[in-house]
């Protein structure tokens, strides 16, 4: 069973820092990764997609790596801001159609 | 660009109520899921449907049913509802099924449900 897990749990850290966060899965049979940004009591917006095939894709601030056969992916942040302050999850798609969520990564950027 | 439509945006409902949530994804998108998100957890999966068929099933009570559409909107049902199904409820859409296109998943803003 695929199980998805994230590090840290929560994260505060001043205006400016580079900060990653980390996603591990327990199969590393997956057809592809997304990181999501939730603000509280709001919907899932997608930040970067991986493909299986993929090490990482950039976006912005946003960089996305990913180690298929360790089962880690990481999102670094760069020049971090109070507007980024927000949970982040990461999924995988595994052998069906559905994503598989990780325990997200709470991020307070403060001023 | 429009996005996933998800109505209403909240609702309370009493025990042992039925409720129905609705979702339409971006035109064109012909693949629904539906998650449950509980406080301070991560979504679960309940229920994706392809080209109008259910594709897969997740952690779905049978108090819950669902559907898709002709026009690809879906609808999740729940019955006798209780205290314990409050939840933000999250529908998504993508293009074709992930495992052969990579595509996407786009989520909606979500329905809170709040039965008392």
């Amino acid at each position: 069973k695929q199980e998805v897990t994230q590090i840290p749990a929560a994260l505060s850290v001043p205006e400016g820092e580079n900060l990653v966060l980390n996603c591990s899965f327990t199969d590393s049979a997956i057809y592809n990764l997304q990181w999501f940004r939730q603000d509280p009591g709001k919907g899932l917006t997608s930040l970067l997609l991986i493909q299986s095939s993929q090490r990482e894709q950039t976006s912005g601030r946003l960089n996305a790596s990913l180690d298929k056969s360790s089962g880690r992916s990481t999102l670094y942040i760069a020049a971090s801001q109070p507007g980024d302050s927000a949970t982040y999850l990461c999924a995988v798609r595994h052998s069906t159609d559905k994503l598989i969520f990780g325990t997200g990564t709470r991020l307070q950027v403060f001023p | 660009a429009a996005g996933v439509i998800q109505s209403p945006r909240h609702l309370i409902k009493e025990k042992r109520e039925t409720a129905t949530l609705k979702c339409y994804p971006i035109p064109r998108h012909d693949t629904v899921y539906w998650y449950q998100q509980g406080p301070g957890q991560d979504p679960q999966f309940l229920i994706s449907f392809y080209e109008k068929m259910q594709s897969d099933k997740g952690s779905i009570p049978d108090r819950f049913s669902a559907q898709q559409f002709s026009d690809y909107h879906s609808e999740l049902n729940m019955s006798s509802l209780e205290l314990g199904d409050s939840a933000l409820y999250f529908c998504a859409s993508s293009l074709g099924q992930g495992r052969t296109t990579n595509e996407k998943l786009f989520f909606g803003s979500g329905t809170q449900l709040s039965v008392l």
